[in-house]
């Protein structure tokens, strides 16, 4: 599986953006970005997950650079209820006959300043 | 149901004791997968299931780990001889396709202490 590298924490004060950066320097072309976040004591929960082009839902943006090495989950306004850690994994939808594992990584743990 | 339900909460066995830890998927979903998650941030992937059928077994401790998912019963998770390094919160989650661009669903885990 292809890595990726998070910073191990960030910090953000409520009520303003954050921007989580994730560096993935050898993507394959068909691997899909998947951002998942976990809150204390609970299992993973999905945020979010694009190919290419940019998205966006109701909890998230996620940026994708242009040549898919770097992407950045955005949470447009935080609150106290974000603050967890965020995992980027990286997921090929053609590796392992199309049953392919969650790979996670270290993930960044988010504080929320009030 | 509309979550992944994971049983017990809590486990507490002695070194060498047996532990089962279960988990009903989502309905309708067909791939099961366990993690374990032993540091606060770090997981390690056990096996997948696609229905009944073991898919991905290349993190399971082979020779006191075992896994199922019957049809009509919820899939489970053994541990024979427990050691005291096996302590960590187990997660189960289901997708409803194994693709690499669907979304998995997590339960809330199993927290294994071996004493």
């Amino acid at each position: 599986d292809a890595k990726t590298t998070q910073p191990n924490s960030m910090e953000s004060n409520e009520e303003e953006p954050v921007h989580l950066p994730c560096n993935h320097s050898t993507i394959s072309g068909t691997d899909y970005i998947h951002w998942y976040l976990q809150l204390p004591s609970q299992g993973p929960e999905y945020v979010i997950h694009g190919l290419t082009s940019n998205v966006n839902n109701r909890m998230a943006s996620l940026a994708i650079a242009e040549d898919r090495k770097s992407s950045t989950l955005i949470l447009h306004r935080a609150t106290l209820r974000d603050a967890a850690v965020y995992y980027c994994i990286l997921r090929d939808p053609w590796s392992n006959f199309g049953n392919e594992k969650l790979t996670f990584g270290t993930g960044t743990r988010l504080t929320i300043i009030p | 149901g509309e979550e992944v339900a994971q049983t017990p909460k809590h486990l507490v066995r002695g070194e060498g004791q047996k532990a089962k830890l279960y988990c009903a998927p989502i309905k309708g979903h067909s791939y099961v997968f366990w993690y374990q998650q032993v540091l606060k941030n770090e997981f390690k992937f056990l096996i997948s299931f696609q229905n009944e059928n073991v898919f991905d077994e290349t993190g399971m401790p082979k020779e006191r780990f075992s896994a199922k998912c019957l049809p009509n019963s919820p899939c489970s998770l053994e541990i024979q001889a427990t050691k005291l390094e096996d302590s960590a919160v187990y997660f189960c989650a289901s997708s409803q396709r194994g693709e690499g661009d669907t979304e998995a669903f997590f339960g809330q885990g199993t927290r294994l202490t071996v004493v």
